[in-house]
């Protein structure tokens, strides 16, 4: 079955500065990589999601890559803010039915 | 309109006992999904339904763990003969189609502590 890895699972930024998340996939037939945020004690949160057919999509500070060949996708979140400090899970498709989750980065900004 | 809701919000029971933890989808979305979050890990995916059927159950880790459907709306996860590593916060979400393309939006969790 999929096997999605995270890295870093941790990661401190001063505020200001970008962050970046990388994860790689196992299954060539994933296609589709949402990234959720999750706050202490809330639910996960869809922030941005990327498909097989692009390479890069941006909503505001948030931006995703996505190498096919590679088999690795990654979040940058540029000017970081204090808000910003979460828990960022990354997933792949791996069937028509579940998502294969990452082990998560927890992301501090640093005021 | 209304999101994903589960009840209850904490469920503290003692190990042997047996639980159930319910689900409500955001209404027109065919899929649901359940997954466990042990502290500070990642989701686990347990169960997925589409409609009231479950095309997969891969996750349930054993068969003390058990869930169904009625029709396109509640579903209810039980655990039978509780044991201390049930203990984690169990999550639903839900999605319009039958893809996991589709976003899924999740609920804020039961979490449960076994004794």
């Amino acid at each position: 079955g999929e096997n999605v890895e995270q890295h870093p699972s941790t990661l401190s930024v001063q505020e200001g500065d970008s962050a970046v998340i990388k994860c790689t996939y196992s299954d060539s037939a994933s296609n589709y990589f949402p990234w959720y945020k999750q706050e202490l004690g809330k639910r996960p949160q869809l922030i941005i999601d990327i498909r097989s057919n692009v390479g890069e999509k941006k909503d505001q500070r948030i931006a995703v890559t996505l190498n096919k060949t590679a088999k690795h996708f990654s979040l940058h979140i540029t000017e970081t803010q204090p808000e910003d400090s979460a828990v960022y899970f990354c997933a792949a498709h791996r069937s028509a039915r579940q998502l294969t989750f990452g082990s998560g980065t927890q992301l501090t900004v640093l005021p | 309109g209304a999101g994903v809701s589960q009840s209850p919000s904490n469920k503290v029971t003692e190990k042997g006992k047996d639980v159930e933890l319910r689900c409500d989808p955001i209404s027109g979305h065919t899929a649901l999904y359940w997954y466990r979050q042990r502290l500070g890990q990642g989701l686990e995916f347990l169960i997925y339904f589409q409609g009231n059927s479950a095309p997969d159950k891969s996750g349930l880790p054993s068969d003390r763990f058990s869930a169904e459907r009625t029709g396109e709306s509640v579903s209810t996860l039980t655990i039978q003969r509780t044991q201390q590593e049930d203990s984690a916060v169990y999550l639903c979400a839900s999605s319009k189609g039958a893809g996991g393309t589709d976003t899924q939006y999740f609920g804020p969790g039961t979490r449960l502590t076994v004794l």
